[in-house]
């Protein structure tokens, strides 16, 4: 089975730009979460899809936004980039309402100049 | 809203030792608990999943307990290795819904 992957591997972006970064998950899971990771600290929770809507949003502003695609791969997108933004992030496949855990992919690294 | 903390924040430990990294958390409605091992800007590797209704889980030199009722669960690591070093996450997925809430982390080094 594939694993959950990730592109790009890292990124640099000025402030005020836009940035798309895209997950593929892993094979037979239905659900794509996104967290994003500040240096030192644990993941937090930005929001998931299931069936290509949104099924649940942290606290981040509508400028973080998302898309999943039939193939249940994803995208997230981030408009008016802010150096606060600076951050490695995760997404993450699951089976919704299933027992098994989430399976990471190994992040996209952003770093807003 | 469920919050996870983990002590302690970092732990220094001569090879060879046992430890023990913890993780708490405050709403007992949890579905399952996840334990994630990061190595530096890498992603997550699943190390442990214990559903609600389990007690243990073990894997190799891991094993990882849970008390749902105390809002509780340790990672216990034995004979540690230089190739354990790694920050030790914990992630609990709450009755309702599907996302996961993580601690601060423990970043364990071990001394050859």
């Amino acid at each position: 089975e594939t694993g959950v992957t990730q592109s790009p591997t890292h990124l640099i972006k000025t402030r005020g730009q836009q940035v798309t970064l895209r997950c593929s998950s892993q094979s037979g899971h239905n659900t794509v979460s996104w967290y994003q990771q500040a240096l030192g600290q644990g993941p937090q929770f930005i929001f998931q899809y299931y069936r290509e809507e949104e099924n649940g949003r942290g606290n981040f502003p509508p400028r973080f936004s998302g898309l999943q695609f039939p193939n249940y791969s994803s995208e997230l997108n981030v408009n008016a980039l802010e150096l606060d933004d600076s951050a490695l992030y995760l997404c993450a496949s699951s089976l919704l309402e299933s027992p098994s855990g989430h399976t990471f992919g190994s992040g996209t690294r952003l770093t807003v100049v | 809203k469920q919050e996870v903390t983990q002590i302690p924040a970092a732990l220094s430990v001569p090879e060879g030792e046992n430890l023990v990294l913890n993780c708490s958390f405050t709403d007992s409605a949890i579905y399952n608990l996840q334990w994630f091992r990061q190595d530096p800007g890498k992603g997550l590797t699943s190390l442990l999943l214990i559903q609600s209704s389990q007690r243990e889980q073990t894997s190799g030199r891991l094993n990882a307990s849970l008390d749902k009722s105390s809002g509780r669960s340790t990672l216990y690591i034995a004979a540690s290795q230089p190739g354990d070093s790694a920050t030790y996450l914990c992630a609990v997925k709450d009755n309702a819904g599907n996302m996961l809430t993580f601690g601060g982390g423990t970043r364990l080094m071990v001394k050859p």
